[in-house]
C-alpha cells in the first residue's frame, strides 16, 4: 500500500489550461504539503495544511490553489497554466514535526 | 528566512571510497536536519536525520554530524557502492509544530565501479 499517493503521475497539457493534481495519505498524519521540483532538481515548498487549515503559503502565484477536504487529502489546482509551471510536484505528509514522507511525484509538462 | 547551502553540487568517487556532503544553514533556531536520497525518476526518501541535541548519528555506512555553533551539518557515506549513486538533499527546519523543510540545492553523487 502506497503511503502517500498522488495522481496523475504524468500530465501533458497546453498553456492556458486548468489542471488538478490529487493527493491522499493513509499514514494518519495531520500535516500535508506540496513541494515543487524544477528542472534543476531544486525542491521548494509551496503550501502546507494542518488538519485542513492552511499554515504555510509561500510566494506562489495565485493561479495555484490548494484544497484540503479532510486531513488525508490535499489537492492542487492550477489555473491558466504557463510554460514555467512545468516541473515535478510532490505531495508529502508528516506528523507533528517529524519525518516528511513524499509521494511518487506528478510530472507536469506544459506545451 | 531560512537558507540552506549545500556543497558540492556534484561528487564522483570510486566504489569503496568515502563521500562527504556538507551543508550550512542560516537560522540558528533550526533544530531538525534530515537527509534525503533521490534516485532518478523517484521520490526523495529519508535516509538519516539528526536533531540539535545530538552531535553525531550513525546508521551502518551512513553518518551525519552537526556543529550547531558553526551551523554546519554533514553527511558521510563510507564504503560507497554503485547503488549509492543518486541526488542527496540536506534540509533544515524548526520543530514545534509544522515542518517547513528548507532544502539544499542537492548533490549528485556518482559512484564508479
Amino acid at each position: 500500500d502506497t503511503a502517500v499517493s498522488q495522481t496523475p503521475k504524468y500530465l501533458v497539457t497546453q498553456m492556458g489550461n486548468d489542471k488538478s493534481i490529487k493527493c491522499e495519505q493513509n499514514l494518519g498524519h495531520d500535516t500535508m504539503y506540496w513541494y515543487k521540483q524544477d528542472s534543476k532538481k531544486f525542491l521548494k515548498i509551496m503550501f502546507s495544511y494542518n488538519n485542513k487549515e492552511l499554515i504555510i503559503n509561500e510566494t506562489v502565484p495565485n493561479r495555484f490553489s490548494p484544497k484540503s477536504p479532510d486531513k488525508a487529502h490535499l489537492n492542487l489546482h492550477i489555473n491558466s497554466l504557463e510554460l514555467g509551471d512545468s516541473a515535478v510536484y510532490f505531495c508529502a505528509s508528516s506528523q507533528e514535526g517529524n519525518t516528511i514522507y513524499f509521494g511518487e511525484g506528478s510530472w507536469l509538462t506544459v506545451v | 528566512g531560512e537558507n540552506v547551502e549545500q556543497h558540492p553540487s556534484t561528487l564522483s568517487v570510486q566504489e569503496g571510497d568515502s563521500a562527504v556532503i556538507k551543508c550550512t544553514y542560516s537560522d540558528s533556531a533550526s533544530n531538525y536536519f534530515p537527509w534525503y536520497k533521490q534516485e532518478l525518476g523517484k521520490r526523495p526518501q529519508l535516509i538519516i536525520d539528526i536533531r540539535s541535541n545530538v552531535g553525531e548519528k550513525k546508521d551502518q555506512r551512513i553518518a551525519v554530524t552537526l556543529n550547531k555553533t558553526a551551523k554546519h551539518f554533514s553527511l558521510h557515506i563510507t564504503e560507497t557502492q554503485p547503488e549509492d549513486s543518486a541526488v542527496y538533499f540536506c534540509a533544515a527546519s524548526k520543530s514545534g509544530g509544522y515542518n517547513k523543510l528548507i532544502f539544499g540545492a542537492g548533490t549528485r553523487l556518482a559512484v564508479h565501479p
